[in-house]
């Protein structure tokens, strides 16, 4: 069965609302949590690295204020995406390392479509 | 920084028939992972074949099977006796062993199969 949940898998807002798209574990605790950003036909860009209890660590070139993460427990990270905009609409992915270092789960994804 | 380079953007293969898709990276470190991902239509990532850097035996999957050169820097794969099934955009990802545990990911082969 699945061990990372996605939710939800299509979202469509209007200009100037925010979403929130959440990650969750469901096997194990995960202390950390990354969010990548995939535009249509491209590559997975990551975005961020979710840490359980402490500040999210954004890469380089990505708006901190824009992509708010919160990862207020072990088995749960929230990415909202606030004020969004048209150039907002990706298709965003979480994942979550497992135990061992070459394992990596992947969530679903999520369509978001800002009009 | 590490970089993963894929340059075939899309390429084609006759049902039954075997393709290669090209990967080189870039690193400093000695120990660190290898990945190929499948992203199919659905666009949920699937792990096709992994492979530990420290390990000199090239990985293999049924009909997937990677040529690991670390020397070169290049971990191509292999897919032999090609399906339907098996047109998807393919990833190459290079994953550190240091405390980051993040996948870099290149930029996918968009693969078809011709029936």
């Amino acid at each position: 069965g699945a061990v990372v949940s996605q939710h939800p898998s299509w979202v469509i807002c209007k200009s100037g609302t925010s979403v929130k798209i959440e990650c969750r574990s469901l096997d194990f605790q995960a202390t950390t949590m990354f969010w990548y950003r995939q535009f249509p036909k491209q590559s997975l860009m990551l975005m961020a690295t979710s840490n359980e209890g402490s500040k999210a660590t954004y890469e380089q070139g990505v708006e901190k204020d824009k992509f708010l993460i919160n990862h207020a427990s072990l088995t749960l990270s929230t990415l909202t995406v606030t004020s969004a905009h048209p150039e907002d609409s990706s298709f965003y992915i979480c994942t979550i390392p497992g135990g061992s270092k070459n394992i990596q789960y992947f969530g679903a994804g999520t369509r978001l479509s800002v009009l | 920084a590490q970089t993963v380079t894929q340059s075939q953007p899309e390429m084609s293969v006759q049902e039954a028939e075997t393709v290669t898709l090209s990967c080189t990276y870039d690193t400093s470190e000695s120990d660190y992972y290898l990945f190929w991902y499948k992203q199919p239509p659905s666009r949920q990532m699937i792990l096709v074949i992994r492979q530990e850097a420290y390990k000199q035996q090239n990985a293999t999957e049924n009909r997937f099977s990677v040529n690991f050169q670390k020397a070169a820097k290049s971990f191509s794969l292999k897919i032999s006796d090609s399906q339907l099934g098996d047109a998807a955009m393919y990833f190459c990802a290079y994953r550190t062993l240091n405390r980051d545990d993040k996948i870099i990911f290149g930029k996918g082969t968009r693969l078809h199969i011709l029936p």
